[in-house]
C-alpha cells in the first residue's frame, strides 16, 4: 500500500533513446509533481498538474513531456536522451496545490551513457 | 521564485553531539518545511511551520521558524546516527504557487 509509487527504480540507457517514467498515487490527492534532483542533491521542480491540468511548466527543454491520463497518475516522457539527462527524478504528490506538504515516491534514478 | 539558502552543506559529528542546521532566505515565506532523504529513498515530511516565530519540537529534533518568517532552524539534540540523512528545508511562497528546497544538509552521525 505505497502511497506514491514510481517505476522503474532504475534506468540505464543510450544517448538518442525515448523513454518513460511512470507514476501513481493512491493518496487521494489532487496535485502531482516531477522533480528532479542533480548529483548535488538540489532538488528542482519540473512540472505540477493540478486535477490533470498543467500548472506549473519550468524551464525545461521540451523533450521532456509529461502526461497525467487521470489525477491519480502522472507519467514523464523523455525524448531524445542525452548525458546530462542523467539524474534521479522524484514524483511526487500534494492534497492541494502551492505550497502543500509533499509525498515523494523513491525517485527513479535515470543513467544516460 | 523565491532563493532558499541552507547551512552547513556537509555535517559530520559523533554520537551524542548536538547541532544546528540554517535555512535562510531574503524573501517571506508563507510557511516553511523540514524534510529528511535517506539514500535510494524520497524525502520524507518532518514538520510543517507557518507561523512567524514558531517552534515546534520532534523528539530530540527542534524546528523555529523566524519571527518575519525569512529563516528557519533544524535543531538535533544528542544525535544519533539514525539521525544520518538529507535534510532539506522547503519554503511556500507567498504567492502560493510552488515549495521552494534548499540545497541541503548532508549529515553523518558516526557512532
Amino acid at each position: 500500500d505505497t502511497a506514491v509509487s514510481q517505476t522503474p527504480k532504475y534506468l540505464v540507457t543510450q544517448m538518442g533513446n525515448d523513454k518513460s517514467i511512470k507514476c501513481e498515487q493512491n493518496l487521494g490527492h489532487d496535485t502531482m509533481y516531477w522533480y528532479k534532483q542533480d548529483s548535488k542533491k538540489f532538488l528542482k521542480i519540473m512540472f505540477s498538474y493540478n486535477n490533470k491540468e498543467l500548472i506549473i511548466n519550468e524551464t525545461v527543454p521540451n523533450r521532456f513531456s509529461p502526461k497525467s491520463p487521470d489525477k491519480a497518475h502522472l507519467n514523464l516522457h523523455i525524448n531524445s536522451l542525452e548525458l546530462g539527462d542523467s539524474a534521479v527524478y522524484f514524483c511526487a504528490s500534494s492534497q492541494v496545490r502551492g505550497g502543500s506538504p509533499l509525498h515523494f515516491g523513491n525517485g527513479t534514478r535515470l543513467t544516460v551513457t | 521564485t523565491q532563493l532558499l539558502e541552507q547551512s552547513p552543506q556537509f555535517l559530520s559529528i559523533q554520537e551524542g553531539e548536538n547541532l544546528t542546521v540554517y535555512c535562510n532566505s531574503s524573501s517571506v515565506f508563507s510557511s516553511l518545511q523540514w524534510y529528511r532523504q535517506e539514500p535510494g529513498e524520497g524525502p520524507v515530511l518532518l514538520v510543517t511551520v507557518v507561523t512567524g516565530g514558531e517552534v515546534k519540537k520532534l523528539k530530540r529534533l527542534t524546528f523555529q521558524f523566524g519571527d518575519a518568517r525569512k529563516d528557519s532552524s533544524l535543531h538535533i539534540t544528542a544525535a544519533q546516527p539514525g539521525d544520518t540523512g538529507l535534510y532539506l528545508c522547503a519554503g511556500a511562497e507567498t504567492s502560493g504557487s510552488r515549495l521552494t528546497f534548499g540545497e541541503g544538509t548532508q549529515l553523518t552521525v558516526n557512532p
